[in-house]
């Protein structure tokens, strides 16, 4: 089993949809978890940070991490064209370890 | 410049050729990461930089790669021998706060090695 799983899709949306991406690990000791989006030929860029359990909301976007169930997931209100990317899982323990990536859900959203 | 900087931004290559992509990360970054991109996949760690030293360096999948950050500003990720399975996007990315994953990533160098 890997240590982060993630639907890569792809998955595809009208205009004004909510969207739901979401993630499972195994790892218990990870704390940090994030979501970046990488358009086509780009470097991922971070889109969402939380540090342990709860709900993380950043006008559009709403991020939740439930430690208990080892899964993360994040909410796209009125998604738009340009939300249309690959939305990449990412999750780090304390103390100096590496971030591990899923492997991306790629978005389209069309007008 | 403002972001990390990655050059070249392609590179191909002959199997069996030495390989050195060139990474500058944003102005008072101390940690600096290299990631492997596979087409289809996540991002792979390979290894990371606390200033000048290697802080982890388990992601590097073998003896081929190496990589160097001499003064603790720009880092060299150098591969020999290559081979066609080395053939991805090479991702660099710099951190102002260590170690909780808020990475800024360049644009990746493209290696294809033929």
């Amino acid at each position: 089993q890997k240590e982060v799983e993630q639907d890569p899709g792809p998955l595809s949306v009208p205009e004004g949809a909510i969207v739901s991406l979401n993630c499972t690990y195994s790892n218990s000791a990870f704390q940090y978890f994030m979501w970046y989006r990488q358009y086509s030929r780009k470097g991922p860029e971070l889109l969402m940070y939380t540090y342990s359990s709860g709900n993380k909301e950043d006008g559009r976007f709403t991020a939740q991490v439930d430690k208990s169930s080892k899964y993360i997931s994040l909410f796209i209100r009125d998604s738009q064209p340009s939300d249309s990317a690959t939305y990449l899982c990412a999750m780090s323990a304390s103390g100096g370890t590496a971030l591990i990536f899923g492997k991306g859900t790629t978005l389209s959203v069309s007008s | 410049g403002a972001g990390v900087s990655q050059t070249p931004s392609n590179k191909v290559t002959e199997k069996g050729k030495y390989v050195e992509l060139r990474c500058d990360p944003i102005s008072g970054h101390t940690a600096l990461y290299w990631y492997r991109q596979s087409l289809g996949q996540g991002p792979e760690f390979l290894i990371y930089f606390q200033g000048t030293g290697a802080a982890d360096d388990s992601g590097l999948p073998n003896d081929r790669f190496f990589a160097v950050r001499p003064e603790g500003s720009v880092s060299t990720l150098k591969i020999q021998r290559t081979e066609r399975g080395d053939s991805a996007v090479y991702l660099c990315a710099s951190s102002l706060k260590l170690n909780t994953g808020e990475l800024f990533f360049g644009e990746g160098s493209r290696l294809t090695v033929l």
